[in-house]
C-alpha cells in the first residue's frame, strides 16, 4: 500500500541553525501539506501546497519557514534559522482530493 | 475564529464498553469532516464525511455529521485495548484543515 515517507525520522539542531525535513508523497496525490504537533498539544496546520505553489498558510507559517518541492517526488519543509519553540513533531501529509494520509512525522529537537 | 472542539478530553472505559465522542465545529468554507486515530505517532485516516445524516462505518467504528447543528459523533462498539488512543477530529476548509485537541480513550482489559 503507498504511504508517504518522511526523513530523518528524527533530527537534533542547535538554535539559530537551518534544518530541511524531508518528505516523500503518495506518487499520485496533488496536495501537500505540513504540521506540527508540539509534545502534548494538537495538531497544528502549517501549510498546503497544491499546483507548485502554497494554497493556504496559517500564522505558525511566518518568514522562517518555506516549502519547496525541488523534484517530481519531494517536499520539503525548511526553517530557516531554528529557535527552542520549534521542537516539535513535524508530519507531511498528502491528499488526492481531501482524505489526507499523513507520513511518520520527523521529530525535531532544538537545543 | 475556526474552531474544532472535541469532547470529552479523555475517557477510559472498559473492554466491551460502547463509547461515543463528540466533535463540534465551526469554520468558514467547510468542505468535509475527518476522523483520525493516533497511536504513538502520524495520525491515521478512519472517516470522511460530506453529507449530513448519511453513517459511515468500518467494523466496529461508525460515525456521522450534522451540518445543521455542526457537530459529528464517532462510535466504538465493543471496545478492545487495541482501541487506545487519541482520536482526533479534523475539518477541511479550502486548502486548510483545522484538528480539535483529541480524545484521549484508554480500554482497560
Amino acid at each position: 500500500e503507498p504511504e508517504v515517507t518522511q526523513t530523518p525520522s528524527h533530527q537534533v539542531t542547535q538554535m539559530g541553525q537551518e534544518v530541511i525535513l524531508r518528505c516523500v508523497p503518495i506518487s499520485n496525490h496533488l496536495y501537500f501539506y505540513w504540521y506540527r504537533q508540539i509534545l502534548g498539544q494538537k495538531v497544528e496546520f502549517l501549510v498546503s501546497f497544491y499546483n507548485n505553489e502554497i494554497s493556504e498558510k496559517s500564522e505558525i507559517f511566518d518568514d522562517q519557514f518555506s516549502v519547496e518541492r525541488p523534484d517530481g517526488s519531494n517536499f520539503t519543509l525548511k526553517i530557516r534559522s531554528t529557535k527552542l519553540e520549534d521542537s516539535a513533531m513535524y508530519f507531511c501529509a498528502s491528499s488526492e482530493v481531501e482524505t489526507q494520509y499523513f507520513g511518520p512525522g520527523t521529530r525535531l529537537l532544538v537545543l | 475564529e475556526d474552531k474544532v472542539v472535541q469532547s470529552p478530553l479523555s475517557l477510559v472505559v472498559h473492554e466491551g464498553d460502547t463509547v461515543t465522542l463528540n466533535c463540534s465545529y465551526e469554520v468558514t468554507n467547510f468542505r468535509s469532516l475527518l476522523w483520525y486515530k493516533q497511536e504513538k505517532k502520524a495520525p491515521t485516516f478512519l472517516f470522511m464525511l460530506t453529507s449530513s445524516g448519511i453513517e459511515k462505518k468500518s467494523g466496529r467504528l461508525s460515525s456521522i455529521l450534522d451540518k445543521k447543528e455542526l457537530f459529528s459523533i464517532l462510535n466504538i462498539t465493543a471496545t478492545q485495548t487495541g482501541d487506545s488512543a487519541i482520536y482526533l477530529c479534523a475539518t477541511s476548509g479550502t486548502y486548510k484543515y483545522i484538528f480539535g485537541t483529541g480524545t484521549r480513550l484508554k480500554v482497560l482489559a
